[in-house]
């Protein structure tokens, strides 16, 4: 298996809360990303990052926020969690030589 | 834009029957991808296309880069229960090689 791991694996909070999701790799890998699946949209891009400190947004960015001090954290904030934002996360990393992505076991949260 | 439309979003079919699933964009993509995610998982790689044309084979799927670049297609052959899953395919946009997308997926149900 791919070290990656995610935490929490399940989180329910309420709505207006800040949340806080963590990826953590242990393969050095340069890119690492975070994803939400939803039914009928597949997985997602939220945010990804291509270095320490070095982050862009995908499509569905707003209401989310990361940050990535450490080449092994890539850590994805919901600052103020809404229900829309009940989902599962998916973390996945990526080597600089590797097309292939490295998925997380995923974190089921739910905003009530 | 750089969105993925994957096709069909899901097919029953009976053991042993064939099955083809097709992923189509608007821009250009450098790689395709063709993943499987089984319940509670995060998504694995099957496949993975490098060059228009490219055509791969793993075991009983088979996989097209189109020549366009703005497709791919990926075959199951002798389908068996253990093909039961959601299939993915992602790609790597040309005109950002760091960023990563994903089709909405398609969800396939074997019949014994």
């Amino acid at each position: 298996d791919a070290g990656i791991t995610q935490s929490p694996r399940h989180k329910v909070t309420e709505t207006g809360t800040p949340v806080t999701l963590r990826c953590h790799q242990t393969e050095n890998h340069r890119y690492m990303y975070w994803y939400r699946q939803d039914p009928g949209h597949g997985l997602r891009l939220i945010h990804y990052s291509y270095g320490v400190k070095d982050t862009d947004k995908g499509e569905v960015s707003d209401g989310y926020s990361v940050s990535r001090s450490k080449t092994e954290d890539f850590l994805l904030t919901l600052e103020s969690a809404t229900s829309s934002q009940t989902s599962v996360y998916f973390c996945a990393i990526r080597s600089s030589s590797n097309t292939e992505a490295f998925f997380g076991q995923g974190t089921r949260l739910t905003v009530v | 834009g750089q969105q993925l439309n994957q096709s069909p979003q899901s097919m029953f079919i009976q053991e042993g029957e064939d099955v083809s699933m097709n992923c189509t964009s608007s821009s250009i993509f450098n790689t395709w991808l063709w993943y499987k995610q089984e319940p509670g998982e995060g998504p694995v790689l099957l496949i993975a296309l490098y060059k228009a044309g490219e055509l791969t084979s793993n075991g009983r799927l088979t996989a097209q880069f189109g020549i366009t670049r703005k497709d791919s297609f990926l075959n199951i052959s002798a389908s068996i229960p253990s093909d039961v899953g959601i299939y993915f395919c992602a790609g790597q946009p040309s005109l950002n090689n760091n960023d990563m997308r994903f089709g909405a997926g398609t969800r396939l149900t074997v019949k014994p």
